[in-house]
């Protein structure tokens, strides 16, 4: 089955300082979701991307869609506590359907 | 104005019980999910539904048994309640019909099985 590689498993920061995750994939996916779960809530989708090589924004949050197609980076500038969460990458491949592969998450914890 | 809601927040049971959960979305999505989040955080696939079609059946025990009245409403349902049945479910929803899946999530129910 598809497999979803996300790194690192966990991030400890400083305040203000810039922070990278990242996913790889066994396959081909043709959507890369980034989503971030705050403590006892649901995961809220954060940055969508649909094609090779696409970079998005939201606010402090940058992702790509790598060229491959088979991997996707999450940059978040200048962290604030409030970032403070898991960030899950979630990918969609032609033949899944409406299934979405899961990353295991990344942790993060910023440090004011 | 909630999206996706469920009841309830949270689920405290004995083992051997039946409980259900109840999922909701005001989207107008045609496609909704039951995940599982285990003490790793790691969200595994249980159902989904598309217009009230079941289209995803992951090897989940036949004790849990979803059931989609109508395209806005998942339930799920879960008889003879074990230890290990302890974890979080999510409910998601999205609109299938396009190519790309976007899911979009509930609050989540925190089952505790004594």
């Amino acid at each position: 089955g598809q497999q979803l590689n996300q790194s690192p498993q966990s991030m400890f920061i400083q305040e203000g300082e810039d922070v990278s995750m990242n996913c790889t994939s066994s396959s081909i996916f043709n959507t890369w979701l980034w989503y971030k779960q705050e403590p006892g809530e649901g995961p809220v989708l954060l940055i969508a991307l649909y094609k090779a090589g696409e970079l998005t924004s939201n606010g402090r949050l940058t992702a790509q869609f790598g060229i491959t197609r088979k991997d996707s980076f999450l940059n978040i500038s200048a962290s604030i506590p409030s970032d403070v969460g898991i960030y899950f990458c979630a990918g969609q491949s032609e033949t899944s359907g409406s299934r979405l592969t899961f990353g295991e998450g990344t942790q993060l914890t910023v440090n004011p | 104005d909630t999206a996706v809601s469920q009841t309830p927040k949270y689920l405290v049971t004995q083992m051997g019980n039946d409980k259900s959960i109840k999922c909701e979305q005001n989207l107008g999505h045609d496609t909704m999910y039951w995940y599982k989040q285990d003490s790793k955080k790691f969200l595994k696939i249980m159902f989904s539904y598309n217009n009230k079609e079941l289209i995803i059946n992951e090897t989940v025990p036949n004790r849990f048994s979803p059931k989609s009245p109508d395209k806005a409403h998942l339930n799920l349902h879960i008889n003879s309640l074990e230890l290990g049945d302890s974890a979080v479910y999510f409910c998601a929803s999205s609109q299938a019909r396009r190519r790309h899946n976007e899911q979009f999530f509930g609050p989540g129910t925190r089952l505790t099985v004594l």
